[in-house]
């Protein structure tokens, strides 16, 4: 079952503006992951951040996790053309030896040129 | 990290038929998973694929319709059987370690069109 969900569904932004995607879940979570996927293809994954971070940075990318309100957010700064894709956040739980990732619903970001 | 070999990439096929999807991995992996993904939804988890015993199927999926191969620790197929319309959708294969503590890495997908 699907327990994140992110929001917007869909952003769209201009080059060079800042992408700020929402991300809640519902259960006591081990980490957190973001995901990049274009056009159908496989996913990529962006950055994983453990349940005892709050905050974590790869190059343009920014995530935060709030473990209190069950949410996290990935911002993505100077956006580029090339960032146009879905993007995911997917949890893992604490609970049980049978660990699986739980999907959110996913933002659709454009970056219009 | 691991690279994922999928295969088919896309394919049209007969209701009633069968596909065989085949996800091929350059290195040894404990988990593997098979997911299905509607146009513009997100990932739906078919099953976990156990190496050498019967995979792990999600609720809703069953393995008459959908049989899963693991004959080592770098390969499996998933078959989608007797389809229709309905099936029609992307596959994904993905692959993790025990706990998924760290990143999954994922195939490109079989982008599969009943009709």
């Amino acid at each position: 079952s699907q327990q994140g969900e992110e929001d917007p569904q869909a952003l769209s932004i201009q080059e060079g503006e800042n992408a700020t995607m929402n991300c809640s879940y519902k259960t006591s979570i081990n980490n957190l992951q973001w995901y990049r996927q274009n056009s159908g293809r496989g996913l990529v994954h962006l950055i994983l951040i453990r349940s005892n971070e709050r905050e974590k940075h790869s190059g343009r990318l920014r995530v935060t996790l709030d473990t209190s309100k069950k949410s996290s957010s990935l911002l993505i700064t100077a956006s580029r053309a090339a960032d146009t894709a879905s993007y995911f956040c997917a949890t893992v739980s604490n609970a049980g030896n049978n660990r699986k990732l739980i999907w959110g619903l996913g933002t659709s970001l454009a970056v219009n040129p | 990290s691991a690279v994922i070999s999928q295969k088919p990439s896309r394919d049209i096929c007969q209701r009633g038929t069968s596909l065989t999807i085949q996800c091929q991995v350059d290195s040894q992996v404990t988990m593997m998973f098979w997911y299905r993904q509607q146009p513009g939804q997100s990932l739906t988890l078919i099953a976990t694929a156990n190496q050498g015993s019967e995979a792990t199927y999600e609720s809703g999926f069953v393995i008459d319709k959908f049989p899963i191969s693991r004959p080592n620790l770098t390969f499996s197929t998933l078959t989608v059987s007797n389809m229709s319309p309905e099936d029609s959708s992307i596959y994904l294969c993905s692959v993790g370690d025990s706990f998924m503590n760290t990143e999954a890495f994922f195939g490109q997908g079989t982008r599969l069109t009943v009709v």
